[in-house]
């Protein structure tokens, strides 16, 4: 079955470091998601993209953070200038169609020192 | 902003017992979907509900979408060790695409 992957697994940061977080959405998918969850938190979605741009985003994406699509098969979030409060486990999400199941990657695991 | 409320946060039970969780809206819904993650894992798709009044089973599992599509349940039934997770219940408004998630209930078996 075909999967959404993220890379890497955890990355570790000093606080007020640029950091960026990668994901391969599933290959015929066409909208993608961010979400983060601190440590035994609920999930918080980040920001949605569609068409090579954003179409919706929680107050949570704030200027620090940005989404690139940078060729067919990435998604990127960069997050500039790290916070200790970044600190948290990240997923990225794709589906076919809005408002369909998502498909969740492993995650990226962010340690910001 | 539109919310949702899930609760239990915990929910412990010896296994066999039964366990249920339950999500509201601030809106109403065009959908609701549930998720479970697995300690140190990734939300996985459980099922999407749509209707008004809708309930789908899946094995031991049983979800419930109400009338009004504000609120929703999942019930499972003579828990497994294999149920244990976290399971979040997230919706899609109306007016909006985004996946509103609720808190999420763990199910902890005790030993």
């Amino acid at each position: 079955e075909p999967e959404v992957t993220q890379t890497p697994s955890h990355q570790v940061t000093q606080m007020g470091q640029e950091v960026i977080l990668r994901c391969v959405p599933i290959s015929n998918h066409l909208y993608f998601y961010w979400y983060r969850q601190i440590l035994g938190q609920k999930v918080e979605f980040l920001v949605s993209f569609y068409n090579n741009e954003i179409s919706e985003k929680s107050e949570i994406f704030d200027d620090q953070f940005s989404v690139e699509r940078p060729d067919g098969s990435n998604f990127t979030l960069k997050i500039r200038s790290t916070k200790l409060e970044d600190s948290a486990m990240y997923f990225c999400a794709s589906t076919l169609w809005s408002n369909q199941p998502q498909h969740f990657g492993d995650g990226t695991r962010l340690s910001i020192l | 902003g539109q919310q949702v409320m899930q609760i239990p946060q915990y929910q412990h039970v010896q296994e066999g017992e039964d366990f249920t969780t339950y999500c509201n809206s601030s809106t109403t819904l065009s959908n609701i979907q549930w998720y479970k993650q697995r300690p140190g894992g990734h939300p996985v798709f459980l099922i999407q509900l749509v209707k008004s009044g809708e309930v789908k089973k899946q094995k031991r599992l049983t979800f419930q979408f109400g009338e009004a599509k504000k609120n929703s349940s999942l019930h499972i039934t003579a828990t497994q060790t294999t149920d244990v997770g976290t399971y979040f219940c997230a919706g899609v408004g109306d007016s909006n695409y985004q996946l509103i998630w609720g808190a999420g209930t763990k199910l902890i078996i005790k030993p």
